[in-house]
């Protein structure tokens, strides 16, 4: 219950492209729904994140659609960029009464082709 | 760049050793949660310390240890290394309990371990 799935594994697009990544969560719990994106030899930054009272959030190129009752949501990259070759990682949390527990997934390694 | 530091950013050891890595979490904020991050995969959650105190922990055994001091700065100690240790270490903090922007963990570049 408290896996995060995540697909693909891996992506190769074309500049201008809009690569897509998708997430799935079994724990109804989770409320809090993250994006990191991360390059080699750094660590995970964030890029856009959401809650489950939305179904949708945009922050500049980077948009989250949320579907609370197929309890999956994923990232789109619109007009992407080889400066956007990295591993992306979705991650859920929930807050307990130990804090924000997160919980991310496998990783998809990004490829933006010139 | 977040304010999160970290050192050493690579350390070799080898079996049965033990090792200390340190984190500095950005200012103001008092949470720290230590990652393992294999390669090729996803971070998992180690630990978390809010004011000093172990606050959660995940699926690691006890040779897995940790403190945090007064200025938030945190260390992770692994005793007995095995192999397996080997791994990315990540620091993450985050804003004080109590409020939404609590949710959002900052990373450091974390500590490369390779155990020989």
């Amino acid at each position: 219950q408290q896996q995060v799935k995540q697909s693909p594994q891996s992506l190769i697009v074309q500049k201008g492209g809009i690569p897509i990544i998708n997430c799935a969560y079994e724990n109804t719990a989770f409320d809090y729904f993250p994006w990191y994106q991360q390059f080699p030899g750094k660590g995970p930054a964030l890029l856009i994140a959401i809650r489950p009272d939305v179904s949708e959030k945009k922050e500049g190129r980077f948009t989250i659609s949320f579907n609370k009752s197929a309890k999956q949501f994923s990232l789109h990259i619109m007009d992407s960029q080889p400066g956007d070759s990295a591993t992306y990682f979705c991650a859920a949390s929930r807050r307990d009464n130990y804090g924000q527990n997160f919980v991310f997934g496998p990783g998809t390694r990004l490829s933006v082709l010139p | 760049e977040t304010g999160v530091t970290q050192s050493p950013t690579h350390l070799i050891k080898t079996r049965g050793q033990q090792v200390t890595l340190r984190c500095s979490s950005q200012s103001g904020h008092n949470t720290v949660s230590w990652y393992q991050q294999a390669l090729g995969q996803g971070p998992q959650f180690i630990f978390q310390y809010y004011r000093e105190e172990e606050n959660g922990r995940g699926n690691f055994p006890p040779r897995f240890s940790g403190l945090q001091f007064p200025n938030y700065s945190s260390e992770l100690n692994v005793n007995a290394l095995e192999l397996d240790d080997s791994a990315l270490y990540l620091c993450a903090s985050s804003l004080p309990l109590g409020g939404a922007s609590t949710d959002t963990q900052y990373f450091g570049p974390g500590t490369r371990l390779t155990v020989l």
